[in-house]
């Protein structure tokens, strides 16, 4: 149980151009989903916090006009990055909290812009 | 700031050897602490907890040791395998958000 699916596992987009990745928890509803960034070689850095039906929470020094996050629904967030750019290639991670404890991590989209 | 870190990058041991992988973290306020294991390419996969009410904890292999006096943790994997090879990260929750941040991981590698 506690699944997380992430998806495109891998997407190659060009400059200027909008990109939309999802999560979803398949066996379980998530009213809290979080959004990072993974540079090579790099930790986790969270970027955002996805509550369902309600704006999102950003951290600091991440622009919410260019990752826009929707949580429509108990099991999906999206992160759209838009007019994307070489410096936004990344992994982006998400996870979905299952419970007062419990983080289910997807496994990641490698987003590279040319 | 808050920070979560680690002492070591890189740690390198002989095939079933034992592993203890530490973490230093800084918020005194966190009460619930996640070990995560890193392939190359993936997401994060849950290895152990432990929350601040506790000192130590077993799994399979694996073991998480917290000592809230020095704000430490770490992860002590038995018998070290080949499959453990990976970077491993130490994670936090200081509770009120239920943000887990992550401290700079280390890359663990097994040799045969």
């Amino acid at each position: 149980g506690a699944v997380v699916s992430q998806h495109p596992s891998r997407v190659i987009c060009k400059s200027g151009t909008s990109v939309k990745i999802e999560c979803r928890s398949l066996d379980f509803q998530a009213t809290t989903m979080f959004w990072y960034r993974q540079f090579p070689k790099q930790s986790l850095m969270l970027m955002a916090t996805s509550n369902e039906g309600s704006k999102a929470t950003y951290e600091q020094g991440v622009e919410k006009d260019k990752f826009l996050i929707n949580h429509a629904s108990l099991t999906l967030s999206t992160l759209t990055v838009t007019s994307a750019h070489p410096e936004d290639s990344s992994f982006y991670i998400c996870s979905a909290k299952r419970d007062v404890w419990g983080y289910t991590f997807g496994s990641g989209t490698r987003l590279t812009v040319v | 700031g808050e920070s979560v870190g680690l002492h070591l990058p890189t740690l390198s041991v002989q095939e079933g050897d034992n592993s203890i992988i530490n973490c230093a973290y800084s918020n005194s306020a966190s009460d619930y602490f996640i070990w995560y294991k890193q392939e190359s390419g993936k997401g994060p996969q849950f290895i152990i907890d432990i929350r601040s009410n506790m000192d130590k904890r077993q799994g399979q292999r694996v073991t998480v040791l917290l000592n809230k006096t020095v704000k430490h943790l770490s992860l002590q994997i038995a018998a070290t395998q080949p499959g453990d090879s990976a970077v491993y990260f130490c994670a936090e929750n200081s509770g009120a958000n239920s943000k887990l941040t992550f401290g700079k991981g280390i890359t663990l590698s097994v040799r045969p």
